[in-house]
């Protein structure tokens, strides 16, 4: 099976950094994933990385991957209160299995 | 992009009744459709997922006679709890995988159907 793990909550201060960590176990995962989750809502793709790349950037979000061992990370630069939400890691082999979330919370 | 909704929003019915949800895929045909169950502060867990025109491939630990699935069209797929119970109050959430093109490694949500079974 598939296990995938997340730290629970992260705080940050608007304006700096938040660095959101995932680790995962299936070394035969094709794409790994970042999903938001707003309160009372779906879930929304943030960005995406292919399982032979080490990093993608997009716009304030940047990701990366240590495929070695298994380390996934997405830093978002210049966090603002509108980040605040539950984010998920996800990767897929031929389903989606997801981490438990973890909770940013951005305080002024 | 891709959009997904799914009717209704939320709902409330009494224990032993049946709910059906419905998930469609707005501007895009999807031959495979997902359901998952999110309970509070908790992560997405697959309950099943569906092709077009086939039965539905349950996940482990999942009753396919409770939970009903039926994916009729290329746009559409319905979860129909039967005989529900307080247990099944959770948050439902359908995702669908585009057709082809470019997009076919990503999965696009709907935006959940919050069951409360009273």
């Amino acid at each position: 099976g598939e296990d995938v793990e997340q730290s629970l909550f992260l705080s940050v201060r608007e304006g700096d950094s938040s660095v959101i960590n995932c680790t995962y176990t299936d070394s035969s995962s094709t794409y790994l994933y970042w999903y938001k989750q707003e309160p009372g809502a779906g879930l929304q793709l943030l960005t995406y990385i292919f399982s032979n790349m080490d990093m993608k950037q997009d716009q304030r979000l940047t990701v990366l991957l240590n495929k070695k061992d298994k380390h996934l990370s997405l830093r978002i630069a210049d966090t603002q209160t509108g980040d605040s939400a539950i984010y998920f890691c996800a990767e897929r082999d031929y389903k989606l299995s997801f981490g438990a979330g973890t909770t940013v919370t951005v305080r002024a | 992009g891709a959009v997904v909704s799914q009717h209704p929003s939320w709902v409330i019915c009494k224990s032993g009744t049946s709910v059906k949800i419905e998930c469609r895929s707005l501007d895009f045909q999807a031959t495979t459709m997902f359901w998952y169950r999110q309970f509070p502060k908790q992560s997405l867990m697959l309950m099943a997922t569906s092709n077009e025109g086939s039965k539905a491939t349950y996940e482990q630990g999942v009753e396919k006679d409770k939970f009903l699935i039926n994916h009729a069209s290329l746009t559409l797929s319905t979860l129909t709890v039967t005989s529900a119970h307080p247990e099944d109050s959770s948050f439902y959430i359908c995702s669908a995988r585009d057709r082809g093109g470019d997009s076919s490694y990503e999965q696009y949500f709907g935006p959940g159907t919050r069951l409360t079974v009273t």
